[in-house]
């Protein structure tokens, strides 16, 4: 059983919906990531939150530290949002990574 | 946050060969980590890299086949040796920093051996 599960695997909307990706961990952490990948392979940083809410732009990352549970949601999705989502929390001073989400806005 | 530039992007190299992969950081950072993505795999990874000392393997990856160097504390290579077709991967340096995201990646090498 992977630590750092995500969900869902793939997802599609249409252009402006309301989009959740939901992450789950097994172990206490200390924070955990939001990381995007775009089909070149390239990786941004988005969030590291280790408690409540962060915002950025359309962005918002959620956890529950209680429930080990973290959600990021984007508002008014656009087709630029189309990307891998990937969480990542460190573990033994390594991050662990879920297997991601594959985001397609339809326009 | 730091700022990585990862080269090369992508290359397609013949089995047997060999492929170096650089990164080069803005700044001093200390440890390095090089990871593997296999094709609609999540990221594992190989090794991490500390200046000065010889870099720390993951179980599953030897030095022999991935010989990585550290010679500062801003630059490290990674290099995959006698290429098979199952090392057809995204390569991704990350360094820990303390800007605020915690870890900053590198753009990635698309790795296809043929």
């Amino acid at each position: 059983k992977n630590e750092v599960e995500q969900s869902p695997q793939n997802l599609t909307a249409q252009e402006g919906e309301f989009i959740t990706i939901n992450c789950s961990y097994s172990v206490g952490i200390s924070a955990l990531h939001w990381l995007q990948q775009h089909p070149g392979g390239g990786i941004v940083s988005l969030f590291m939150l280790s408690s409540g809410k962060k915002k950025h732009g359309r962005l918002i990352a959620t956890i529950n530290i209680q429930e080990k549970h973290s959600s990021l949601h984007i508002t008014a999705s656009h087709p630029r949002d189309s990307a891998v989502y990937i969480c990542a929390a460190p573990l033994n001073e390594k991050l662990t990574f879920g297997t991601g989400t594959r985001l397609t806005i339809i326009p | 946050s730091a700022v990585i530039s990862q080269k090369p992007s992508r290359d397609i190299c013949q089995r047997g060969t060999s492929l170096t992969i650089q990164c080069q950081v803005d700044s001093q950072v200390t440890m390095m980590f090089w990871y593997r993505q296999q094709p609609g795999q999540s990221l594992t990874l190989i090794a991490t890299a500390n200046q000065g000392s010889e870099a720390t393997y993951e179980s599953g990856f030897v030095i022999d086949k991935f010989p990585i160097s550290r010679p500062n504390l801003t630059f490290s290579t990674l290099t995959v040796s006698n290429m098979s077709p199952e090392d057809s991967s995204i390569y991704l340096c990350s360094v820990r920093d303390i800007g605020l995201y915690g870890y900053t990646f590198g753009s990635g090498t698309r790795l296809t051996v043929v």
